[in-house]
């Protein structure tokens, strides 16, 4: 069975950084791409960064790029979500999420960790 | 950026019949389109890709069409766990940029 499991999430002071995880299982880790989806409260899905499945492809949305740093650890069955500069317009759950090959659907996704900005 | 559009906002519907969801993109995006189900406290659940193909374990009452600019999501017979918010997904671009419409709440009438 195909898992995916974020952690990380948390409350955070404008300007702040926090590192996001989500370890996978049941499924070859290292074969597919991966990505970051996001949730504002009561809001709708925007998708934040992918990774190819031997990190050679990145990709980052305009909204976070030059301050988020997506990576990936196969070795480790892990993903990893680096957000520096946080402001609280990026306040939402964050979902893992796996694409087969980029560009693609998501096929699977993890239940979300939530990071709030506030001070 | 592909700006994708869906109609209605809200759709109420009673059980047992059917809903239709359009999704409209701003610009072709040929038949690289998705559908998702999303229930409150819960991550979002791939049901149609392609357009038209149904996911893995997704019920035949789930049916997706269209292509280029216009799509459609049918629900053919509404069960009580369909009442959602459904987001259709564009994946057409290299490099990849995907962008997701903005929701459609469907609830009971």
């Amino acid at each position: 069975e195909v898992q995916l499991v974020e952690s990380g999430g948390g409350l955070v002071k404008p300007g702040g950084s926090l590192r996001l995880s989500c370890a996978a299982s049941g499924f070859t880790f290292s074969s597919y791409s991966m990505n970051w989806v996001r949730q504002a409260p009561g809001k709708g899905l925007e998708w934040v960064s992918s990774i190819s499945s031997s990190s050679s492809y990145i990709y980052y949305a305009d909204s976070v790029k030059g301050r988020f740093t997506i990576s990936r650890d196969n070795a480790k069955n892990s993903l990893y979500l680096q957000m520096n500069s946080l402001r609280a317009e990026d306040t939402a759950v964050y979902y893992c999420a796996r694409g087969p090959l980029a560009p693609s659907p998501f096929d699977y996704w993890g239940q979300g960790t939530l990071v709030t900005v506030s001070s | 950026e592909i700006v994708m559009t869906q109609s209605p906002a809200t759709l109420s519907v009673s059980p047992g019949e059917r809903a239709t969801l359009s999704c409209r993109a701003s610009q072709s995006v040929s038949s690289n389109l998705a559908w998702y189900q999303q229930k409150p406290g819960q991550a979002p659940r791939l049901l149609i890709y392609g357009a038209s193909t149904r996911a893995t374990g997704i019920p035949a009452r789930f049916s997706g069409s269209g292509s280029g600019t216009e799509f459609t999501l049918t629900i053919s017979s509404l069960q009580s766990e369909d009442f959602a918010v459904y987001y259709c997904q564009q994946y057409n671009n290299w490099p990849p940029v995907y962008t997701f419409g903005q929701g459609t709440k469907l609830e009971i009438k």
